[in-house]
Formats: structure tokens, sequence, C-alpha cells
């Protein structure tokens, strides 16, 4: 059935460093995939997201990849602050409005 | 612009009870999905509803039922609740119509089944 994996699960940085979560879906028939940022008792909100057609998107310190072939597509932050501070969903989606979520990265950016 | 609503926010309900959650889509959008969001995991699809017809079904037992009305707002029920029901649950709106397109979510009703 769909899957979506996501790496690491938690994940520790130093304000300025760099985060990278990597995700790997199943169906090769997705071609959306979302990236959702949630905070401790809010709604998971979107942070970017990238489509088939489209290998890298970025929208200021963040950028996201995308590789077909291998099923594979990753969140990169750059200069982090501690207001990155929280749990990262990816998620996957084909031709229906169905997302299938990775399983979480607690990201802790410490000052 | 109101975003997404859902009522209410935190529920406790005893084993075998049923409930109702209720969300409002943002104005203009059509399509709307139920996820369960279990502690310390992603949310799981449940149902998707575009112009009041399902569109999909997770892999949910009968229990879980949904419904969307003229105004595209939803309702979620469940019947016979089992501990193994509390969670977070969900809505998303979408303008549908087409695919891929930003589903926005709502904050959620904390079910909490005792």
């Amino acid at each position: 059935g769909e899957n979506v994996e996501q790496h690491p699960s938690t994940l520790s940085v130093q304000e300025g460093d760099s985060a990278v979560i990597k995700c790997t879906y199943s169906d090769s028939a997705s071609n959306y995939f979302p990236w959702y940022k949630q905070e401790l008792g809010k709604r998971p909100q979107l942070i970017i997201d990238i489509r088939s057609n489209v290998g890298e998107k970025k929208d200021q310190r963040i950028a996201v990849t995308l590789n077909k072939t291998a099923k594979h597509f990753s969140l990169h932050i750059t200069e982090t602050q501690p207001e990155d501070s929280a749990v990262y969903f990816c998620a996957a989606e084909g031709g229906t409005d169905k997302l299938i979520f990775g399983t979480g990265t607690r990201l802790q950016v410490f000052p | 612009d109101a975003g997404v609503t859902q009522s209410p926010t935190h529920l406790i309900k005893t084993r075998g009870q049923h409930v109702t959650l209720r969300c409002s889509p943002i104005s203009g959008h059509k399509s709307v999905s139920w996820y369960q969001q279990v502690l310390g995991q992603g949310p799981q699809f449940i149902f998707q509803y575009y112009e009041k017809e399902e569109r999909g079904r997770g892999n949910f037992p009968d229990r879980f039922s949904a419904r969307q009305f003229p105004n595209y707002s939803s309702e979620l029920n469940v019947n016979a609740l089992l501990l193994g029901d509390s969670a977070l649950y969900l809505c998303a709106s979408r303008k549908g119509g087409t695919t891929n397109t930003e589903a926005f979510f709502g904050q959620g009703t904390r079910l909490t089944v005792v």
C-alpha cells in the first residue's frame, strides 16, 4: 500500500546550522509533495510544497528537492533559528485529495 | 477571511458512546478531508468529500462515517468509541476541482475516550 517513510525522527542542531529531513514514498503515482510544520498544540501549516515536474524549489531559508526516480524528497532548512523548533511532516499525494504523511521529525534548534 | 474552523476543540467521551465532530471549510473551498492524528504520529487519512460526495476513504472501520452539507461544512461521526479512538481529529479544506492544491488544516478536535 501507499507509504511514506521519514527520517530522522528527532534532529537537534545549533542555531545557525542547517537541518535536513528526508522522506521516501512508495506510490509511483505520487506527484505532489508538501511539507508541514506543526508546533505543539497547533494545526499543521504548509511551509513549502513541490510538484513532480520540478526537481527543486526554494523559499528563503527553506528548500525542497525531489528525486522521482529514487522516490526521495528532502527538506533543507538553512541558518536555523530557535523558532524553527517544531515537528515537521512530509507528505505525498497522487491524483486524489489524499495526503499520505510521514511519521514526523522533531527538530530542536538550540541557541 | 476565517480559516478552517472545527468544533468542539476538546471532548471527553466514554467507551461505547457516539461522537460527532464538525468542520467549516474556508469560504469557497468545496473539498473537505478528515484525518486522525495519534500522539507522536503523522495524520492518517479517514475521508474526503467533494461537492457533498465521498471521494475517498481510508483504512478505518465502519464505525467511522462522515457527510458534507450543501454549505460544504462537514461532520465526522464515530460510533461505539474505543480507547484507541483517542486522538486529534483534523479537518482540511481545499478549493477542490483540481488536485495537488494546498490543504489548509483546522486546529483540530482533541478526543479523549475513557
